[in-house]
C-alpha cells in the first residue's frame, strides 16, 4: 500500500520570503502521480500543483514549483514570495497512474502561517 | 462552470440515527470520490463511484454506503452514527482517464452527539 509522510505539522514564514514544505511517499509503483493540494478555512480543497513521475522535469505554477526526487521518494514544494493568501493547510497526494484509479492517498498536512 | 456542490454544509446527528449527504460534481465528470477527514485520521478515502458504479472501496465499516446516479450526482449514508464518525465528509469529482485531476467540494460538517 501506497503512503505519504508529511513531517512538518506546522511552518511559518514572513511575507515575501521562500518557504519549502516537505513530503516522503513510499510505493513500489513507477508510475503515479504527485499532489500539492491546499485547503484555505473555507474548508475547500485546491490544487495547487501536479507532478507526473514519468516526468523528470520539476513542474512549476507561478510561485509555486517543486523538487521531485524520484529515487529518494520525495516530493518538497516552494512557495516564493509567500503572501498572506497562501496561509492553509497544505496536502501532499499520490495517486496512481492506473485508468480508474482516483483514489488519493494523502499526508497529514503541513499548517502555514504567513507572518505580515 | 459550477463546481462541486455538497449539501447540506452542516449537520447535527444524534449517535444511533442514520444520515445521507449530497454532491454533486461538476458537469461532465462522471467519477465521485467521497473522504472523511478528521484531526486525528487526516483525509480518509471512503469509496469513489463511476457509471453508478463503485469502483474503489477504503477501508470503513459497512455502515458507510453510497450511490451513484446516472445524472452523475452522488450520495453517501453513514447508518447507526457513532460519535467517532463526526468529521468532514469531501467530494471530489474528476473526468475519467489517466490525468483526470480532482476537484473538490466544500464539504459537509457532521457533528454526531
Amino acid at each position: 500500500a501506497q503512503t505519504v509522510t508529511q513531517s512538518q505539522p506546522e511552518m511559518s514564514v514572513q511575507e515575501a520570503e521562500t518557504v519549502t514544505l516537505s513530503c516522503t511517499y513510499d510505493t513500489s509503483e513507477s508510475d503515479y502521480y504527485l499532489f500539492w493540494y491546499k485547503q484555505p478555512p473555507s474548508r475547500q480543497m485546491i490544487l495547487v500543483i501536479r507532478q507526473e513521475a514519468y516526468k523528470q522535469q520539476n513542474a512549476t505554477e507561478n510561485r509555486f514549483s517543486v523538487n521531485f526526487q524520484k529515487a529518494a521518494k520525495s516530493f518538497s514544494l516552494k512557495i516564493s514570495d509567500s503572501q498572506l493568501g497562501d496561509a492553509a493547510m497544505y496536502f501532499c497526494a499520490y495517486r496512481r497512474l492506473v485508468q480508474g484509479a482516483q483514489k488519493l492517498v494523502f499526508g497529514q498536512g503541513t499548517r502555514l502561517t504567513i507572518n505580515p | 462552470k459550477a463546481g462541486v456542490t455538497q449539501t447540506p454544509r452542516y449537520l447535527i446527528k444524534t449517535r444511533g440515527q442514520q444520515v445521507t449527504l449530497s454532491c454533486s460534481p461538476i458537469s461532465g465528470h462522471r467519477s465521485v470520490s467521497w473522504y472523511q477527514q478528521t484531526p486525528g485520521q487526516g483525509l480518509q478515502f471512503l469509496f469513489e463511484y463511476f457509471s453508478e458504479t463503485q469502483r474503489n472501496k477504503g477501508n470503513f465499516p459497512g455502515r458507510f454506503s453510497g450511490r451513484q446516479f446516472s445524472n452523475s450526482r452522488s450520495e453517501m449514508n453513514v447508518s447507526t452514527l457513532e460519535l467517532g464518525d463526526s468529521a468532514l465528509y469531501l467530494c471530489a469529482s474528476s473526468l475519467v482517464g489517466f490525468s483526470g485531476e480532482a476537484f473538490f467540494g466544500q464539504g459537509t460538517r457532521l457533528t454526531v452527539v
